[in-house]
């Protein structure tokens, strides 16, 4: 069995500063890790995910995770924010072998100021 | 229409109501889940079906009731609900094998009066 760790639960920044959103993950097992993004009124959107090889990994608008195995984390950055990265970030997990079911954290709401 | 939809998008029903939440993926994908997001708390898998056979059952109350009458197509019936129901519930579809990345709905959002 896998679980998530979201610790911050809102995250508030200026806009066109840096941010962090971190994840810990725990699993007896080797996993794949995920990035969700919630936008107000909309379902869930893959925003990145790591399944095995370079240990950083890239969304398209900017946003980069990386995999820490000895550290157990997963924690998202992005170098300058937009107003229009706020939204609810959800990271998840599953592990490697067999099924697709995936295992949720609370949710960090990222909140971007001017 | 492409992607995942789900109606309604919003229900309001009483505990002695029976309602059911539709889903329809476009996507080809051969897998499909209910999830119930509530506040502060993780997304909960509720029911996962693969090739319209259930495959995961979350130790869901029995007054929800799920249905997948082919892969493109799942339902959630509901009846008798608590007003702990109440909450957003989000469908979502891959491909059955891992690692492919779940697809989801804009959600039904549920009160329960």
């Amino acid at each position: 069995a896998q679980s998530v760790t979201q610790l911050d639960s809102q995250v508030p920044v200026f806009e066109e500063a840096p941010v962090e959103l971190r994840c810990n993950y725990s699993s007896s097992v080797s996993v794949y890790l995920f990035w969700y993004v919630q936008y107000p009124n909309q379902g869930l959107q893959l925003l990145l995910k790591y399944l095995s090889g370079s240990t950083l990994v890239e969304s398209i608008n900017g946003f980069e995770a990386e995999f820490n195995k000895s550290q157990t984390s997963f924690h998202l950055r992005k170098p300058s924010v937009h107003i229009s990265d706020t939204a609810e970030y959800f990271c998840a997990v599953s592990g490697t072998g067999g099924g697709n079911k995936l295992t949720f954290g609370t949710g960090t709401q990222l909140k971007v100021e001017l | 229409e492409t992607g995942v939809t789900q109606t309604p998008r919003h229900l309001v029903m009483g505990m002695t109501n029976k309602k059911s939440l539709k889903c329809e993926q476009h996507l080809g994908h051969n897998a499909m889940y209910w999830y119930k997001q509530s506040a502060k708390k993780p997304l909960e898998l509720m029911f996962v079906y693969n090739f319209k056979e259930q495959t995961e059952n979350n130790s869901v109350p029995s007054r929800f009731s799920p249905e997948c009458p082919n892969s493109s197509h799942l339902f959630l019936h509901l009846h008798t609900l608590q007003p702990e129901d109440s909450a957003l519930y989000l469908c979502a579809s891959s491909q059955e094998r891992p690692p492919d990345t779940q697809y989801f709905g804009p959600g039904t959002r549920l009160t329960v009066l």
